[in-house]
């Protein structure tokens, strides 16, 4: 089973910063089939990016994907007031599908 | 797309239950299907996937032996009967779809999730 562990925990940015979270993967993710989710209180996860760098239907661009191998990143260019949530990073490589523990961005 | 869950609710350990997801607004037979659940104040857990035509089925650890998914392509329909229930087991379920790639007339299934249900809570306790 691939082990997917994020860092950090909790990410504490103000809007207009620049947010950078990290995925790294306990073996190689097969043809880098990574990818991200945003979930906010009460809600289900919506998709961000898979493919470790491809953008869902309607993502804005400020959310990138980027990675290999065993190190993945997702950056957010500029926070918005929206952004702040937790993010998970989700392998689809192999069996079984694993999700790392959640990044928690908020608001400083 | 719309996928609606119900079945959820609080039952006792060692019992049973049947979770149901109604899909709409693709075709459903053409996508593989999930599970992932949540348990309050946690993370996102993959319990188990179906193939579009049912040949393949897929579960986590936790949960094999114990639960049970199919679908309905005539209904549109996802369920998973899930048996022997712990306390451990108490989470939010999500119905999720699953992505798929296409080439040259042919398509398989990427199970990362492009859409997901609004999630039913199971409660397992005495």
């Amino acid at each position: 089973e691939i082990v997917l562990t994020q860092s950090p925990g909790t990410l504490s940015l103000s809007p207009g910063e620049r947010a950078t979270l990290s995925c790294r993967a306990s073996q190689s993710v097969s043809s880098n089939y990574l990818a991200w989710y945003q979930q906010k209180p009460g809600q289900a996860p919506r998709l961000l990016i898979y493919g470790a760098s491809s953008r869902a239907t309607g993502i804005p661009d400020r959310f990138s994907g980027s990675g290999s191998g065993t190190d993945f990143t997702l950056t957010i260019s500029r926070l918005e007031p929206e952004d702040f949530a937790v993010y998970y990073c989700q392998q689809y490589g192999s069996s079984p599908i694993t999700f790392g523990q959640g990044t928690r961005l908020e608001i400083k | 797309v719309q996928l609606l869950e119900s079945g959820g609710g609080l039952v006792q350990p060692g019992e049973s239950l049947r979770l149901s997801c109604a899909a709409s607004g693709f075709t459903f037979s053409s996508y593989a299907m999930s599970w992932v659940r949540q348990a309050p104040g946690r993370g996102l857990e993959w319990v188990s996937s179906i193939s579009g035509s049912s040949t393949g089925t897929y579960y986590a650890d936790s949960v094999k032996g114990r639960f049970t998914i199919s679908r309905d392509n005539s209904k549109n329909t996802l369920y998973l009967q899930m048996n022997s229930l712990r306390a451990e087991d108490t989470a939010v379920y999500y119905c999720a779809k699953a992505s798929r790639y296409c080439s040259g007339g042919s398509c398989q299934p990427r199970y990362y999730f492009e859409n997901w249900g609004q999630g039913t809570l199971v409660t397992v306790s005495s």
